[in-house]
């Protein structure tokens, strides 16, 4: 069985802080994708990254940094020099990709950051 | 840029009643989602659709619910006699392919559901 946790319900920093989001997956698939979703306030998911498991650089996108281990099963997100306009929850989601006509996502519980000025 | 849209935004309805969410996915995309989150928990799959077929569905997505592609545009979600428990927010979705260099869904901005 497939399945995402994210330990951290809550985090909050003060700006400027770096933070990072854990996320440990399971899946018995060798192949597989994970994705970071971000959901601010007003509701809507906003994808931010995807990575598949054969892919385990690590990315960097402006304050934002990912890091994959897959001897860890981990897939952690790092913003750094955090900003108010962060202040959302942030979902951890996990895809095995091995159906050719669906492709679910299973998402974490998620982690609610607020960033404080 | 293309977006997935829903509407309406939030309906209030009664219990017992029907209830549709209608969704406009991309335009070239084939595959469909629809997922729901129940205030402040996890985002959750109930089905996918795919060459006007539910290809999975999850345990939630019971004989209440039903899925259609009436017209090729839209993408509709129907809950049949509305629970109390069904008040969440629902997500469509839709992705190009399934493959990996596509197995990006893009979402849509929900549809808040509260049933008194």
């Amino acid at each position: 069985a497939q399945k995402v946790t994210q330990a951290q319900t809550e985090i909050s920093v003060v700006e400027k802080e770096d933070v990072t989001l854990d996320c440990v997956y399971e899946t018995r698939d060798t192949t597989y994708y994970l994705f970071w979703y971000k959901q601010p306030p007003s509701g809507e998911l906003v994808f931010l990254i995807r990575r598949n498991s054969f892919d385990e650089q690590n990315e960097i996108s402006g304050r934002y940094s990912w890091n994959f281990q897959k001897s860890t099963s981990s897939f952690n997100f790092t913003i750094t020099a955090s900003q108010v306009v962060d202040s959302a929850v942030y979902f951890c989601a996990l895809s095995v990709g091995r159906s050719y006509n669906t492709d679910k996502l299973i998402f974490g519980t998620g982690t609610r950051l607020q960033v404080f000025p | 840029e293309p977006e997935v849209t829903q509407t309406p935004s939030h309906q209030v309805t009664q219990m017992g009643q029907e209830v549709i969410l209608r969704c406009v996915p991309i335009s070239n995309h084939l595959y469909f989602y629809w997922y729901r989150q129940i205030l402040g928990q996890k985002v959750e799959f109930l089905v996918s659709f795919y060459n006007n077929e539910i290809s999975e569905k999850s345990e939630i997505f019971d004989d209440q619910f039903s899925v259609e592609r009436p017209d090729g545009s839209n993408f509709t979600l129907k809950i049949r006699s509305t629970k109390l428990e069904d008040s969440a927010m629902y997500f469509c979705a839709s992705s190009s392919d399934t493959r990996p260099v596509n197995t990006e869904a893009f979402f849509g901005q929900g549809t808040r559901l509260t049933v008194v």
